[in-house]
């Protein structure tokens, strides 16, 4: 069955710190996500790739950068925290190709406390 | 935004009772996809609606898409308390990049 682990599961930062949140996936996908989701709102997109050793801007990008080292792997990393990236995130992969290439696999979610 | 909504709506309904959540979106989309989040979970995908369908049924769920009016609603027959849930509509982005544009969502509550 297609799997998407995170980790932390949760963590607590300080304002300016740098964190970084993983994401793994087993499924042989291609393409990865990085969603921010606020309580009471739906997933906004922040980064997202479709290869190894590239990644994109989604519809948030500012504050955060992404690495996608491997098929596998893909990371977010939050340079200078701050309190307004108080938020749950979540990793997901997609196919990108057949009759399910629109369906996205989430993560277990990261929920980030700045302080 | 892609939606007409822009907050999380919430509805309470009794176990056994009909339920029906909508969604408006704002430009053309390929397909609508309807996600559900459980409590402390990511979003796991339940139906799949296309833009030649008009209508999509999966066991108590069913789904419509009204490409006139840019809506789709999901309807769940005979709830029970395990519906309870945040339930998402998204489309895709139509950029090449299966990205999803999702919704605010709706909170389900199902009480016994």
């Amino acid at each position: 069955e297609a799997a998407v682990t995170q980790s932390p599961r949760s963590k607590v930062a300080v304002t300016g710190g740098k964190v970084t949140l993983s994401c793994h996936q087993t499924n042989n996908h291609d393409y990865m996500y990085w969603y921010r989701q606020d309580t009471g709102h739906g997933l906004r997109l922040i980064h997202y790739s479709y290869v190894a050793d590239s990644t994109e801007k989604g519809d948030i990008p500012d504050g955060y950068k992404a690495s996608r080292p491997s098929q596998e792997n893909f990371s977010l990393i939050l340079e200078l925290a701050s309190l307004s990236q108080t938020a749950v995130y979540f990793c997901a992969s997609n196919p990108g190709l057949g009759p399910s290439s629109y369906e996205q696999y989430f993560g277990p979610g990261t929920r980030l406390t700045v302080l | 935004s892609q939606w007409g909504e822009e907050n999380l709506q919430a509805l309470s309904i009794q176990e056994g009772e009909d339920v029906t959540m909508n969604c408006s979106y704002k430009t053309y989309t390929t397909v609508v996809h309807w996600y559900r989040q459980d409590s402390g979970r990511g979003p796991a995908l339940i139906i799949l609606i296309r833009s030649n369908e008009r209508e999509k049924r999966s066991g108590r769920l069913r789904a419509t898409l009204d490409t006139s009016s840019q809506s789709s609603s999901l309807s769940i027959t005979a709830a029970q308390c395990e519906d309870t849930a945040v339930y998402f509509c998204a489309t895709d982005a139509s950029s090449g990049s299966w990205q999803l544009i999702f919704g605010s969502g709706t909170q389900l509550t199902v009480m016994p």
